[in-house]
């Protein structure tokens, strides 16, 4: 059964900090790993979505990467701003129909 | 661009009480899908549904439950009497048959059960 974990459970950063979150996972038979963002009492905003293929996907000031091998995922912000206080959550697309996501980390981010 | 849309965004419903989640998938999407997160916990898959069935369902998803697409633009979940640890964002999702393997979900609906 596939597990993800998602590594700080919570990390405070000064604002223009550049930050890694991770995300691990233990069945390396994936289809592909989606990064979210969710703010408090909200749905989930997709971030980027990484296929099994590929090593790593941007977004401005985002940068997934994917180690399948490894069973690991990092997401890489950049130039951190307030605004980015959330929420970030790592989901994982293996052999069912589901998606398995991680238990977050939440990010804030002090002006 | 297309999204998935939920209704209502909060529901409050007295325990016992029969509750319809609602969400209408982006319109070419044939496999649907209902995911529940508790306060405070991780986003937990409930089922999945194509071609009019069940394909696949996750412990959670019990005789309480259900799912329904009455027509070309609804996917529904029931919830038959309501229980207090019911209370959850329910959030739907769809994805179409080709592409990229990938579920766009909806802003979510907020069940509170008193």
């Amino acid at each position: 059964k596939q597990e993800v974990t998602q590594i700080p459970a919570a990390l405070s950063v000064p604002e223009g900090e550049n930050l890694v979150l991770n995300c691990s996972f233990t069945d390396s038979a994936i289809y592909n790993l989606q990064w979210f963002r969710q703010d408090p009492g909200k749905g989930l905003t997709s971030l980027l979505l990484i296929q099994s293929s590929q090593r790593e996907q941007t977004s401005g000031r985002l940068n997934a990467s994917l180690d399948k091998s490894s069973g690991r995922s990092t997401l890489y912000i950049a130039a951190s701003q307030p605004g980015d206080s959330a929420t970030y959550l790592c989901a994982v697309k293996g052999r069912g129909n589901d998606m398995r996501f991680g238990a977050g980390t939440r990010l804030t981010v002090k002006p | 661009e297309p999204e998935v849309t939920q209704t209502p965004s909060h529901q409050v419903t007295q325990m016992g009480q029969e509750v319809i989640l609602r969400c209408v998938p982006i319109s070419n999407h044939l496999y649907f899908y209902w995911y529940r997160q508790i306060l405070g916990q991780k986003v937990e898959f409930l089922v999945s549904f194509y071609n009019n069935e069940i394909s696949e369902k996750s412990e959670i998803f019990d005789d309480q439950f259900s799912v329904e697409r009455p027509d070309g633009s609804n996917f529904t979940l029931k919830i038959r009497s309501t229980k207090l640890e019911d209370s959850a964002m329910y959030f739907c999702a769809s994805r179409g048959l080709r592409g990229k393997n990938i579920q766009y979900f909806g802003a979510g609906t907020r069940l509170s059960v008193l």
